[in-house]
C-alpha cells in the first residue's frame, strides 16, 4: 500500500498570511496513463471533506484561487496564500492512483 | 445538485451485522463509481471499497476483505454496504462518496454513523 505521510500535523496560521502543508508519498504518484494523481481535500469540523486539488494542482469548482497544490513524483505541497478564518479545519492528501486508495494523516489547521 | 444521503447506521455488538444504504439524486447516478469512505471517532479518513459504475469490479481495504460486500442498484440510484461480523475498530463514520473524472472524490454524503460495541 502506498503510505501518504503529511507535515506538519498541526499548524497555526495568522489571518491573511499564507500556509503551507506538505504531502510525502511512500511511492511515485504517476499511474500508467503518465497523470500524477494526488488531491488535497479540507474537513471543518463536524462537516465531511470537500475535495480543494486534484492532479496535484488543477483546483476543484468553486474553491478560491488562494489554494494551490505543487508537487511531482512523490512530494506535493498544498498553499494557501492568505489564511482567512473559514480555512480552519483538517487538510489530507490522498492518492487515488492505486487501490488502496489512502489518505495522509491529516493536518489541522488553526487560527492564531 | 448532486447529493449523496446514507443511511443504516446503528449501535450493534461484536459479531454483529448491519446494511448501509447511500441514496443518490441530482446525478446520472449509473455513470459514477462510487465509493464508502469511514473516519473513526477524532481519526482520519480511511477508505474502504469502490464499486465501479456498472458494478463489474469491487476492490476493498484489507482489513474488511471478506467481512464487507460493496454493491449497487442502478435502477433505484442505490449504493450500499453489507457489513457482516463487525468489529469494535469498525466503529465510524460511513461516508458514501461519488468517485468522479479524474479520480476524484468529488460528492461526499453527511455520513451515517456505526457504533460496534459490546
Amino acid at each position: 500500500d502506498i503510505v501518504m505521510t503529511q507535515t506538519p500535523l498541526s499548524s497555526r496560521a495568522t489571518l491573511g498570511q499564507p500556509a503551507s502543508i506538505s504531502c510525502r508519498s511512500s511511492e511515485s504518484l504517476v499511474h500508467s496513463d503518465g497523470i500524477t494523481y494526488l488531491n488535497w481535500l479540507h474537513q471543518r469540523p463536524g462537516q465531511p471533506p470537500r475535495l480543494l486539488i486534484y492532479k496535484v494542482s488543477q483546483r476543484f469548482s468553486g474553491v478560491p484561487d488562494r489554494f494551490s497544490g505543487s508537487g511531482a513524483g512523490t512530494d506535493f505541497t498544498l498553499k494557501i496564500s492568505r489564511v482567512e478564518a473559514e480555512d480552519v479545519g483538517v487538510y489530507y492528501c490522498m492518492q487515488p492512483t492505486q487501490f488502496p486508495h489512502t489518505f495522509g494523516q491529516g493536518t489541522k489547521l488553526e487560527i492564531k | 445538485q448532486a447529493r449523496l444521503v446514507e443511511s443504516g447506521g446503528g449501535v450493534v455488538q461484536p459479531g454483529e451485522s448491519l446494511r448501509l444504504s447511500c441514496a443518490a439524486s441530482g446525478f446520472t447516478f449509473r455513470s459514477h463509481g462510487m465509493h464508502w469512505v469511514r473516519q473513526a471517532p477524532g481519526k482520519g479518513l480511511e477508505w474502504v471499497a469502490v464499486i465501479w459504475y456498472d458494478g463489474s469490479n469491487k476492490y476493498y481495504t484489507d482489513s474488511v476483505k471478506g467481512r464487507f460486500t460493496i454493491s449497487r442498484d442502478n435502477s433505484e440510484n442505490m449504493l450500499r454496504l453489507q457489513m457482516n461480523s463487525l468489529r469494535v475498530e469498525d466503529t465510524a463514520v460511513y461516508y458514501c462518496v461519488r468517485w468522479g473524472d479524474d479520480k476524484v472524490m468529488d460528492v461526499w454524503g453527511q455520513g451515517t454513523t456505526v457504533t460496534v460495541s459490546s
